[in-house]
């Protein structure tokens, strides 16, 4: 089955701990998208990459970062410096275009104490 | 800029009775349109989209919206609800260009009552 997945579903997390998500599909997608969601609010991008090796900053890119070595494989690092981590967060995928759908993956829920 | 507005952030229906979602854009260019729905703790699904075809889009489990442009709306409708309609519905839009970015609504939560 094709798809995405997110490992793992729920993360905790003291603060000051840098932390890695996970995300990876096997759609043969170019495009591949971070989302954060936060309760009453829509998605806010993250970082997206429309191919290997080339990614570029969302709307709220401040306190994470990303890394695009594989067309499959699109983690995400929460840092330290992010103010406010706990939230969910949604990995897509899609072909490069304005009318293509994004694929969501399942989401994993950040909880830092 | 592009923006998305749901009118509603909570409609609440009695099964077998229409779903009327409301949604209005903001866009400088003709858009693409899409509702997704996503149920608690799980990631988001499409439900329909509008690529400037039929002004009519039908989507997966009955439901399906209207493109009008002259009101700037993009409404999601269902003639009978059923339970596991109950989900929080997303609004977006997509600029045009070769990045597909989505602008999300805030959501309208849809609960469904026996």
């Amino acid at each position: 089955d094709g798809g995405i997945t997110q490992s793992p579903k729920y993360l905790f997390r003291k603060e000051g701990q840098n932390v890695t998500l996970s995300c990876e599909q096997n759609l043969n997608h170019d495009a591949m998208y971070w989302y954060r969601q936060d309760p009453g609010q829509g998605l806010r991008l993250i970082y997206y990459s429309q191919i290997v090796n080339d990614f570029q900053k969302g709307d709220i890119a401040e306190g994470y970062s990303v890394s695009r070595e594989k067309k499959e494989s699109f983690p995400l690092t929460v840092t330290s410096a992010q103010k406010n981590p706990t939230a969910f967060y949604l990995c897509a995928s899609s072909i490069p275009g304005s009318s293509y759908e994004q694929y969501f993956g399942p989401g994993t829920r950040l909880t830092v104490t | 800029a592009q923006s998305v507005t749901q009118l509603d952030s909570h409609v609440s229906v009695s099964e077998g009775t229409p779903v009327l979602l409301r949604c209005n854009y903001s866009s400088s260019y003709s858009p693409s349109l899409f509702w997704y729905v996503q149920h608690p703790n799980k990631g988001l699904q499409l439900l329909l989209k509008y690529t400037s075809a039929a002004t009519l889009v039908k989507g997966i489990n009955g439901f399906e919206a209207e493109f009008k442009k002259s009101e700037t709306s993009f409404h999601l409708t269902k003639p009978s609800a059923h339970m596991s309609d109950a989900a929080e519905y997303f609004c977006v839009v997509s600029n045009t260009g070769t990045a597909s970015k989505l602008t999300f609504g805030t959501g309208t939560r849809l609960q469904v009552t026996l």
